[in-house]
């Protein structure tokens, strides 16, 4: 149980465009959702902080108008890279807060790569 | 204040050996200390995680042991296999409510033969 997927695992797009990033919780409700953005063999950056039905909480130095989240559902939230650019290829990892017999426990979802030409 | 900070960056470990990744943490409000471990292309997936009430946690051949003290933690893999060849990464937040991790730097672990 409490499995998480992103969707796509890969995107490759021209600079300029926008992409959607779907994460999913299968199997449980989340109330929470979060987004973390990884270069090449650095740690997780947390890049917002996403609750169901209300705006997200981003951290400083992200650019709210660049990256755009939606968690229109307790099963579903999306971020929107806009206007993408090279220096925004990156690994973008998303995680579900916990279920309620795992209370602290954020689950992880695959990832999805990022290039932008 | 938010920082967690990991050691070594990359360690290389016989296979059979003991593997000991070490973290400190500034936050005393920090309640929720979790390893994750993360291979390639992959999301991180937990490892095992501790609360500061208790000093050790062993599962399997993963074993958490907690300084509330001195403020660290560290993570000791027994019979270390091939297979365990990843990045860790220590993390830390607030336990009650939906609160954020806040990540260690990483660490990269080859088991060699």
């Amino acid at each position: 149980g409490a499995v998480v997927s992103q969707h796509p695992s890969r995107v490759i797009c021209k600079s300029g465009t926008s992409v959607k990033i779907e994460c999913r919780s299968l199997d449980f409700q989340a109330t929470t959702m979060f987004w973390y953005r990884q270069f090449p063999k650095q740690s997780l950056m947390l890049m917002a902080t996403s609750n169901e039905g209300s705006k997200a909480t981003y951290e400083q130095g992200v650019e709210k108008d660049k990256f755009l989240i939606n968690h229109a559902s307790l099963t579903l939230s999306t971020l929107t890279v806009t206007s993408a650019h090279p220096e925004d290829s990156s690994f973008y990892i998303c995680s579900a807060d916990g279920t309620p017999d795992r209370p602290n426990e954020q689950f992880f979802g695959p990832g999805t790569r990022l290039t932008v030409l | 204040q938010q920082q967690v900070k990991q050691s070594p960056q990359s360690l290389i470990v016989q296979k059979g050996g003991i593997s000991i990744i070490n973290c400190a943490y500034e936050n005393t409000a920090f309640d929720y200390f979790p390893w994750y471990q993360q291979f390639p292309g992959k999301g991180p997936a937990l490892l095992i995680a501790i609360r500061p009430d208790v000093s050790e946690k062993k599962e399997g051949r993963f074993t958490i042991s907690f300084n509330k003290s001195a403020k660290q933690f560290s993570l000791h893999i027994m019979d270390s296999q091939p297979g365990d060849s990843a990045t860790y990464f220590c993390a830390a937040s607030k336990a009650f409510g939906n609160e954020k991790l806040t990540f260690g730097t990483g660490t990269r672990l080859t088991i060699i033969p």
